[in-house]
Order: structure tokens, then sequence, then C-alpha cells
């Protein structure tokens, strides 16, 4: 089945520093979407990338998602402390399956 | 609106018993979804329904595990015969439509079982 790999798992930095975490899918995409889940809170939607190629831009956070719609990627630039959470990317294949398929996550920990 | 509610919000339950969990969606939103978090780890689908039917159940780890969403709303997740396995945080999502569409997510229903 489908399989959506994130590295890396954890990631500290420091406030000020940028972070990236990288998503790859076994199969060819037709979206991906990206949430954060704060320390003991649920995944809260950030994006979703539908088009090769795609980058989009939310403040401090880029999003990519890759020409052949396999992989994904999520770059914040100077890091806050209020970035801590743990970052997943979910991937759906389209066609007749609509599963959203959630990567394990990355947890962001920064320190001030 | 409100956003997706669940309860309850903790359940506490002896091995080998039933439990019962209650998600209510986003009014107006057709798509449910049932997850299940255990500490550390990502997320792990269990079942989705379209209105009330569940066309992909393939994610339920046994048969002790069903689910049922009446009136294409509010759906219920129940585990008998619970094991300790079972401990969990089982997350519940709505979507507007079923398909490439956000999801939003409840709080969660965090169940040890003891």
């Amino acid at each position: 089945g489908q399989q959506v790999m994130q590295i890396p798992q954890y990631q500290h930095v420091q406030e000020g520093e940028d972070f990236t975490t990288y998503c790859n899918s076994s199969t060819t995409l037709s979206n991906i979407q990206w949430y954060k889940q704060r320390p003991g809170g649920h995944p809260v939607f950030l994006i979703q990338l539908v088009k090769s190629g795609e980058v989009k831009k939310q403040k401090r956070l880029t999003f990519q998602f890759g020409e052949a719609k396999k992989n994904s990627s999520l770059h914040i630039t100077a890091t806050q402390t209020t970035d801590v959470g743990t970052y997943f990317c979910a991937g759906q294949s389209g066609g007749s399956n609509y599963k959203l398929t959630f990567g394990k996550g990355t947890l962001l920990t920064v320190n001030p | 609106g409100a956003g997706v509610s669940q309860s309850p919000s903790n359940k506490v339950t002896e091995k080998g018993k039933d439990v019962e969990l209650r998600c209510d969606p986003i009014s107006g939103h057709t798509a449910l979804y049932w997850y299940r978090q255990s500490l550390g780890q990502g997320l792990e689908f269990l079942i989705y329904f379209q209105g009330n039917s569940a066309p992909d159940k393939s994610g339920l780890p046994s048969d002790r595990f069903s689910a049922e969403r009446t009136g294409g709303s509010v759906s219920t997740l129940t585990i008998q015969r619970t094991q300790q396995e079972d401990s969990a945080v089982y997350l519940c999502a709505s979507s507007l439509v079923w398909g490439a569409d956000t999801q939003y997510f409840g709080p969660g229903t965090r169940l040890t079982v003891l």
C-alpha cells in the first residue's frame, strides 16, 4: 500500500535558525497536505498542494510539491518558539482511494 | 460555527470491557474520518465515512473495532473486549466533501486500558 516517509523524526534548533522537513511518497500523489500538532493538541491543517512543482508561502513557512508529485517539503525561516510542535505531511493518491496517509511527523523543538 | 467535537475526552477502562467513542463533525461536512495516534506515533487511519457508508474499512485493526454513522452526522467508534494495546488517542476529523479536501480534527479521546 501507499507509504509516506517523513524525515527527520526530530529536529532541535536555536531560535532564529531555519528548519526543513521532507516528505516522500512511495506512489504518485494527487495532493499533499501539511498539518501542525502542538504538544498536547490535535492536528491543525496548514496547507494543501495540488499542482506539480507548486510552491506556496505562509509568512515564514514555504511549502513545495515536487515535479513528480511524490515528494514535498516544509521550510520555516527564522524559527520562533511558537513554531514548536510536530509537523505532519499527508498524501492522497486519488483515483478511487481518497484515504489520507500520514507521515510519522517531524517534532520541532526551538531553544529560545 | 463549532468545530469537530469528541466525547468523552478521556476514558479509562478495564481490559475486556467495551467502549464507545463519539464524534460530532462540523455541520454540513459529508466526510468523516477516524484515526488513532499512539504515544509518539503518527496518525494511523482507521476508517472513513462518506455520508453514512464506509467505503474503506481496511484500517480497522481487528474485528473488535467497528464504527457507524447515522443521519450523515454523528459517528461512534466501538471497541469490544478492549486490550491494553488499544490505549491511544482516537481522533476524529471531518471534511466538507469526500476526496481532496481539508480535514478538520477534533480534540480526540484519550483511551487508557488498564
